[in-house]
């Protein structure tokens, strides 16, 4: 089967930096994609890995590495208005196989 | 550009009735989604569409489920008859040619009683 992994909830503080891993047991996609959701908003669009490596998108960074089949996103500089849910996603075919998500709520 | 335009915004009904929630994609993509996001089973992909044409539709849960693109710039999602667990955000998304990228509706918020 396909499956993303990603822990449930993540919490951590303003102006910290933290990582929200995504493990994943299926092979042959184009690349990683990470979302953002905020409460009772729409997932969006964030950041794309299609090669192993590091993607730095502002405060924002995303890794893949397939031969771990494993990925995360970095937030740096942690901002109140970055709690939200995180949804990794790999591009399979046509479509984006969700993972689990992660809900991370920042404290001041 | 307008992004992408769900409707209605929220709709309340009573099981046995049928539901219709329209999506107009992004003006120029050529591929749509729906989806549906609970809390116990996250976001589920339905349904989606190249080309106005229905590519793959196994995600959607049973025959009271159905979809229509009749043109490049209107989809439908129906269910008929609702029951209460169909209550969930139904989500449409389109994209275009950066196929990792999917620009999502503001949902429609299910709720059948």
């Amino acid at each position: 089967g396909q499956s993303l992994e990603q822990p449930s909830e993540v919490t951590a503080v303003e102006g910290a930096i933290v990582q929200i891993n995504c493990t994943y047991q299926t092979s042959g996609f184009y690349g990683l994609s990470w979302y953002q959701q905020h409460d009772g908003g729409a997932p969006t669009f964030l950041s794309y890995n299609a090669l192993d490596g590091l993607e730095e998108t502002g405060r924002f960074s995303s890794f893949l590495s397939r031969s771990d089949s494993y990925g995360y996103l970095l937030l740096q500089e942690l901002q109140m208005k970055d709690s939200a849910s995180y949804f990794c996603a790999v591009w399979k075919g046509d479509k984006l196989i969700f993972g689990t998500g992660t809900r991370l709520q920042v404290f001041p | 550009d307008a992004g992408v335009i769900q409707s209605p915004r929220h709709e309340v009904t009573e099981m046995g009735q049928e539901v219709t929630l329209r999506c107009k994609p992004i003006s120029g993509h050529n591929s749509l989604f729906w989806y549906r996001q609970t809390m116990m089973r996250g976001l589920e992909l339905l349904i989606y569409f190249n080309n106005n044409v229905p590519i793959d539709d196994s995600g959607m849960p049973e025959d009271r489920f159905s979809a229509k693109m009749p043109n490049a710039s209107f989809s439908t999602l129906k269910i008929q008859p609702s029951e209460p667990r169909d209550s969930a955000v139904y989500f449409c998304a389109s994209m275009g040619t950066r196929k990792y990228e999917q620009y999502f509706g503001p949902g429609t918020r299910l709720t059948v009683t």
